[in-house]
């Protein structure tokens, strides 16, 4: 019953390094996506993957990048991070009709120094 | 642009009162409207609202969707301090717009 998993949970980056933040669902859901939370913003959407082997940018994509490896698997690459990337982030996964929404991970919180 | 504004950004209850919270969508073609809670990680899924379910309920929350005025209310009546949590909404299909959010917090 693990639904949507996330890793890291927490990371802490220097300007300009790279990471991969990792996401897999085990629901069978077609749709899996990328927000980032921060303070008195709400969620916003960086990437989405309506169905394996498609990618389309989201409302903030600048700065990352990302690969739907599987239907179980999309994951998220900042190549060259920033202090404006520090935020909470979440992978999600859903199955258009289900009535149910999004099936949230529970997310990584990352700071970028 | 579509968007989604919620109201009050934050609300302070005793433990007992009842709670409404509201969600206002500007959209181009509405689709479906969602109502999350969340505590301290993932939003955790309350209700969906469509053109063909405006009204839902479960236990002490029940939400309702006006299409005409473009608004959805969450109800919370008999609050407790478990309620304490950010009540997100969105609106959308496969792909959703957020608000920011209501703080909501029960004081025992």
């Amino acid at each position: 019953n693990a639904g949507v998993t996330q890793t890291p949970k927490f990371q802490v980056l220097k300007t300009g390094q790279s990471m991969t933040l990792q996401c897999a669902q085990d629901m069978n859901h077609n749709s899996m996506y990328w927000y980032r939370q921060d303070p008195g913003m709400g969620l916003r959407l960086i990437y989405y993957s309506a169905s394996e082997g498609t990618t389309d940018k989201g409302e903030v994509p600048n700065g990352y990048n990302v690969s739907r490896l599987n239907k179980r698997e999309f994951s998220l690459r900042l190549e060259s991070a920033a202090p404006s990337q520090t935020s909470v982030y979440f992978c999600a996964s859903s199955e258009r009709g289900s009535g149910y929404g999004y099936t949230f991970g529970s997310g990584t919180r990352l700071t970028v120094v | 642009e579509d968007k989604v504004v919620q109201s009050p950004l934050s609300l302070v209850v005793h433990e007992g009162d009842t709670v409404t919270l509201n969600c206002s969508y500007e959209v181009t073609n509405f689709r479906s409207l969602l109502w999350y809670k969340q505590e301290k990680k993932a939003p955790t899924f309350l209700f969906m609202l469509t053109s063909s379910g405006i009204e839902k309920k479960s236990g002490r929350l029940s939400s309702i969707l006006d299409k005409k005025e473009l608004f959805s209310i969450l109800n919370i009546t008999a609050t407790q301090t478990g309620d304490s949590a950010v009540y997100l909404c969105a609106e959308g299909t496969y792909k959703y717009i957020f608000g920011t959010g209501t703080r909501l917090k029960v004081l025992a």
